[in-house]
């Protein structure tokens, strides 16, 4: 089983509206959660981290569920801006690594 | 404060040839990382340095090499490049208090 599992889309959401995914992960006992966006060409940069209570940052909310092993992301009031991959990442327990996401595909459409 | 930096940032090679990518940061993290992307792959670990002196394979080593030179660069180097590494590659690093990771622009590698 892959450590981290994406849907890759593309999802296609029309500008104004929200978006939605998730994604999972194998290592139960994993502890740090991270969402990056990744422009066409570019670098990752981180988008946020993700907590146990979920947090939000402006139009973006990222949720973790410890149980079913999984971590989601929302963008609310899509802008054209937001296009870009959006990477769930994954630290890899008892290594210092992190292990990442395929990504999901966002296109938002005027 | 420059973050993470790479260079070059496009290169082409023969087959066979070898060449020596070169990645620093100026954040003062302990640990660096060498990747590799390919389309439909997602990101994969070549090799990481968790501290000054130390080096350890990931994912995806062969064919590659590194040098943690200090605590500011990590070099990756290909001593005869295949067209399999065909790639972009990035570079990042992080710091003791967290795991989350900066990364550098990258560079794209032609290898014909």
């Amino acid at each position: 089983r892959k450590e981290v599992e994406q849907d890759p889309g593309p999802f296609n959401v029309p500008e104004g509206a929200t978006v939605a995914f998730n994604c999972t992960y194998s290592n139960s006992a994993s502890q740090s959660f991270f969402w990056y966006r990744q422009d066409c060409r570019k670098e990752p940069k981180l988008l946020m981290s993700v907590y146990s209570s979920g947090n939000e940052d402006g139009r973006f909310t990222a949720q973790l569920n410890r149980a079913s092993q999984y971590i989601s992301l929302l963008i609310r009031d899509s802008k054209l801006s937001d296009s870009a991959t959006y990477l769930c990442v994954v630290n890899v327990y008892g290594n210092n690594r992190l292990a990442f996401g395929k990504g999901n595909q966002v296109v938002v459409i005027p | 404060n420059a973050g993470v930096t790479q260079t070059p940032k496009f290169q082409v090679l023969k087959t066979g040839q070898s060449m020596t990518l070169q990645c620093a940061q100026d954040m003062n993290h302990n640990s660096m990382y060498w990747y590799r992307q390919d389309p439909g792959m997602g990101l994969r670990l070549i090799y990481y340095s968790a501290s000054e002196g130390t080096t350890d394979k990931g994912e995806v080593p062969n064919g590659y090499n590194v040098s943690r030179l200090n605590k500011r660069e990590f070099s990756l180097r290909l001593e005869s490049a295949a067209p399999s590494q065909t790639s972009v590659y990035f570079c990042a690093s992080r710091g003791q208090a967290t795991y989350e990771q900066y990364f550098g622009p990258g560079t794209r590698l032609t290898v014909t």
